[in-house]
């Protein structure tokens, strides 16, 4: 079975653009979280999404905004690109909130 | 103060020592994760507890919910072994803790 796919694995952009992440979840799981690692640091939460719908958001901007599809995948928008928004973006999927997470590879992104 | 806590931050081990890292929490939770990352930033769930105890291979973790401690043991610690292990909390949102790098020595 596939597990957490991710695209794209690497994205170099710059300042004041717009960036799209995609997180595809194992199959049969409903709940999708996103998290911002910056390098050298532990992941942060941005966003859980469980049928759809937001169930969480960490102390991030607004320019951080998410949403679910109806095949479960999800889209992580950043806008305005800052150089801080600089790390690696990882999703994960659940079967729901409580359950264990199944982490994607990531995607590292790169804003000059 | 920090709302998840880990120790040692650093270790280095001879290959087939007994490993512990512990993770200490200052929140009510429904979960505790122990996720491990490579170099170049793979994460694998180790383990996901909410009481008691679990074993994976060389791996145990435990979990104390009224002393709000875990830990995660390796047993026979072997350099594969070698990455950042990480504790997450599960409660209304997932915090990670800082992680333990550990380095396995052959």
């Amino acid at each position: 079975d596939a597990g957490v796919t991710q695209s794209p694995t690497h994205l170099i952009k710059t300042r004041g653009q717009h960036v799209t992440l995609r997180c595809s979840p194992i199959s049969g799981h409903k709940s999708v979280s996103w998290y911002q690692q910056v390098l050298g640091q532990g992941p942060q939460f941005i966003f859980q999404y469980y049928e759809k719908e937001e169930r969480g958001r960490g102390n991030f901007p607004d320019r951080f905004s998410a949403r679910q599809f109806p095949n479960y995948s999800s889209e992580l928008n950043v806008n305005a690109l800052l150089l801080g928004d600089s790390a690696l973006y990882l999703c994960a999927s659940s079967s729901d909130r409580g359950y264990e997470q199944y982490f994607g590879p990531g995607t590292r992104l790169t804003v000059t | 103060k920090n709302e998840v806590e880990q120790s040692p931050q650093n270790l280095t081990a001879q290959e087939g020592e007994f490993i512990t890292i512990n993770c200490s929490y200052s929140v009510g939770i429904s979960a505790l994760h122990w996720l491990q990352q490579h170099p170049g930033g793979g994460i694998v769930s180790l383990f996901m507890l909410s009481s008691g105890k679990k074993k994976h291979g060389r791996l145990i973790a435990t979990i104390n919910i009224q002393e709000k401690h875990s830990s995660l043991h390796i047993t026979a610690s072997h350099p594969r072994d070698s990455a950042v292990y990480i504790c997450a909390l599960d409660y209304d949102k997932v915090i990670f803790g800082p992680g333990t790098s550990l380095s396995v020595i052959p």
